[in-house]
């Protein structure tokens, strides 16, 4: 069936450090995958985008990597910092079309240590 | 506004009772999206509204859910007779347009947390 999963849970790294955030996905016809940001009481937050023609994409400190091969979506962090801390959560969207509908994974938990 | 403005931020309810959460979109959003959020799990799709019109609906767990979007503008989401596993953090998004609907930047509100005891 569909689903939209993350590796871990919870990820501790340390500040400076590179954080590498991953996250499985099961539905071959998705076209499109979203990172969002949330922290404690807020709404998600637009991170980084990619489409599926595409393998890598790069923002500012931020680069999403897609693997279609063997549907893996990553997340990575560079230089990482106390304000990173939060929930992660990649999403995807089957087919792109005249819906919002996106699925949701179940977030890591990224802890940034001083 | 700024952003995706929800109220209220909180509601604690007792069970058998109906509930409307308010969703006040970016100024000039066409879409609007409701999501809800259980704890320590992603969003779930609810609804996907683009003007007046539900474009979407697939996501409404059964008929006791119902969302109106009745000016283009702000939404309402309506749960009747609520039940314990409602309770959950009701997250409402917005999006400029259609193109924009069509990628991943929407815009959340901070969330109304329902509480059915």
């Amino acid at each position: 069936g569909e689903s939209v999963g993350l590796h871990l849970p919870t990820l501790s790294v340390q500040e400076g450090d590179n954080s590498i955030i991953n996250c499985a996905y099961s539905n071959s016809a998705s076209d499109y995958f979203i990172w969002y940001k949330q922290e404690s009481g807020k709404g998600p937050q637009f991170i980084i985008d990619i489409r599926s023609n595409m393998d890598k994409r790069q923002g500012q400190r931020v680069t999403v990597l897609l693997n279609k091969t063997v549907k893996h979506l990553s997340l990575q962090i560079a230089a990482t910092q106390p304000g990173d801390s939060a929930v992660y959560f990649c999403a995807e969207k089957i087919n792109s079309g005249n819906t919002g509908k996106l699925i949701f994974g179940q977030g890591t938990t990224l802890q940034v240590k001083p | 506004g700024a952003g995706v403005s929800q109220t209220p931020s909180n509601k604690v309810t007792e069970k058998g009772k109906y509930v409307e959460l308010r969703c006040d979109p970016i100024s000039g959003h066409t879409a609007l999206y409701w999501y809800r959020q259980s704890l320590g799990q992603g969003p779930e799709f609810l609804i996907y509204f683009q003007g007046t019109g539900a474009a979407d609906d697939s996501g409404l767990p059964n008929d006791r859910f119902f969302a109106v979007r009745p000016e283009g503008s702000v939404s309402t989401l309506k749960i009747q007779r609520t039940e314990r596993g409602d309770s959950a953090v009701y997250l409402c998004a917005s999006s400029l347009t259609m193109d924009t609907a069509n990628t991943g930047e929407l815009f959340f509100g901070e969330g109304s947390r329902l509480t059915v005891l």
